[in-house]
């Protein structure tokens, strides 16, 4: 069984300060680790993915995440946040990679970006 | 590459009718695509697995006769939403996974209001 939680529903962060989204998971198996990103009233957008290979992965946008299997935390950072990074963050596991495995969602983290 | 385009991205319909929202993997080849529903300020819902040449695996609690999946096609998927009433009302995206360096793409999303 899988599960995943994002510890925030809400981030506000000012522009050009560092963004922290927190994301603990639960994996029966290695996991594979997935953050998206949502702007309103579109569709999904690939951050980064951790596929068992390198424990810190680099993502688009200056983002990354580091997998931490002693804590079972997958956290989404990057060092200056900008004001087209306001949108939904979700936090995404699934199973060892099949194209039919299915994956679950976090409930979602709101990062806000103040001027 | 490695594109989902969803459509229509937005449609309004009135209740007791049926719309149809379709799922294309435009450079890749699917036998797998998923099907979400998103709820305002909500996480994704994972409604059903659309399986090409097979019948698709609905969630629990998600009305078979209600959501009518067909996947006839290695690049097309369809979601006929039956029937509609303003409960169904939703933001619907589906997705599908063009191979291991990818994760998972999504569509663009389609809000379905049903007046």
């Amino acid at each position: 069984a899988q599960s995943v939680t994002q510890l925030d529903s809400h981030v506000s962060v000012s522009e050009g300060t560092p963004v922290l989204l927190r994301c603990n998971y639960s994996s029966s198996y290695s996991p594979s680790l997935f953050w998206y990103v949502q702007h309103p009233n579109k569709g999904l957008q690939l951050l980064l993915k951790y596929t068992s290979a390198a424990t810190l992965v680099k993502g688009i946008n200056g983002f990354e995440a580091e997998f931490k299997k002693s804590e079972t935390s997958f956290h989404l950072t990057k060092p200056s946040a900008h004001m087209s990074d306001a949108a939904e963050y979700f936090c995404v596991v699934s199973g060892p990679y099949s194209s039919a495995s299915k994956i679950i969602f976090g409930s979602g983290t709101r990062l806000s970006i103040r001027p | 590459g490695a594109v989902v385009s969803q459509h229509p991205s937005r449609v309004i319909c009135k209740s007791g009718t049926s719309v149809k929202i379709e799922c294309r993997s435009l450079d890749f080849q699917a036998t797998t695509m998923f099907w979400y529903r998103q709820f305002p300020k909500q996480s994704l819902m994972l409604m059903a697995t659309s399986n090409e040449g097979s019948k698709a695996t609905y969630e629990q609690g998600v009305e078979k006769d209600k959501f009518l999946i067909n996947h006839a096609s290695l690049t097309l998927s369809t979601l006929t939403v039956t029937s509609a009433h303003p409960e169904d009302s939703s933001f619907y995206i589906c997705s599908a996974s063009p191979g291991p360096n990818y994760g998972y793409t999504f569509g663009s999303g389609t809000r379905l209001t049903v007046v």
